[in-house]
């Protein structure tokens, strides 16, 4: 499985933007681009996912590099509630594939009122 | 609340004891999936069913676990002879055909005495 890499954590303040770094060099071409979050003392909740286009939805954007081996996960305006491990993660579309889920240890984002 | 529910949320035993966890998806969710997750760790990927057929089992799923999804419905993890590296968060997911999101359940945190 191809592997991410992410800061362990990242500081924000109150209604400013977030740009959460993901570094995934060794992407294949079937591998979308998964975030997940996970707040405190809760399942991970899905965020946002992608291939090759940025895309946008209510909780957030994702910002991925002409070559796949990056991508950006921004929030446009951090609340406290923001305050989470974010978890970048490659899944394989592949027939046949369970589409599981495989995570790293994510960044833990704090937001400072 | 994701709609997936599980049960119990938290479970005290003593080491060599046997425990079951249940996990009760969002109705129409076909694909059911078994996490656990350690302190300060991602959820690592356990099983994995696709109606009641399970579809692949993690190497981390010694012969002590069974998990079983009698009617595609429910789904139980038990534990046999539980040990003290067993204690962890024990995370449930599902997902309905075509969909790519995981919807989380709020876990079951397993201590063993």
């Amino acid at each position: 499985d191809a592997k991410t890499t992410q800061p362990n954590s990242m500081e924000s303040n109150e209604e400013e933007p977030v740009h959460l770094p993901c570094n995934h060099s060794t992407i294949s071409g079937t591998d979308y681009i998964h975030w997940y979050r996970q707040l405190p003392s809760q399942g991970p909740e899905y965020v946002i996912h992608g291939l090759t286009s940025n895309v946008n939805n209510r909780m957030a954007s994702l910002a991925i590099a002409e070559d796949r081996k990056s991508s950006t996960l921004i929030l446009h305006r951090a609340t406290l509630r923001d305050a989470a491990v974010y978890y970048c993660i490659l899944r394989d579309y592949r027939s046949g594939a369970t589409n599981k889920l495989i995570f790293g240890t994510g960044t833990l984002l704090a937001v400072q009122p | 609340d994701t709609g997936v529910s599980q049960d119990p949320r938290h479970k005290i035993t003593k080491r060599g004891q046997n425990v079951t966890f249940r996990c009760d998806p969002i109705s129409e969710h076909n694909r059911l999936y078994w996490y656990r997750q350690t302190l300060g760790q991602g959820p690592e990927f356990l099983t994995y069913f696709q109606n009641e057929a399970q579809l692949e089992k993690s190497r981390l799923l010694s012969d002590r676990f069974s998990a079983e999804r009698p009617k595609g419905s429910f789904s139980t993890l038990e534990i046999q002879r539980t040990e003290q590296g067993d204690s962890a968060m024990y995370l449930c997911a599902t997902r309905g055909t075509g969909s790519s999101e995981q919807y989380f359940g709020p876990g079951t945190r397993l201590t063993v005495t």
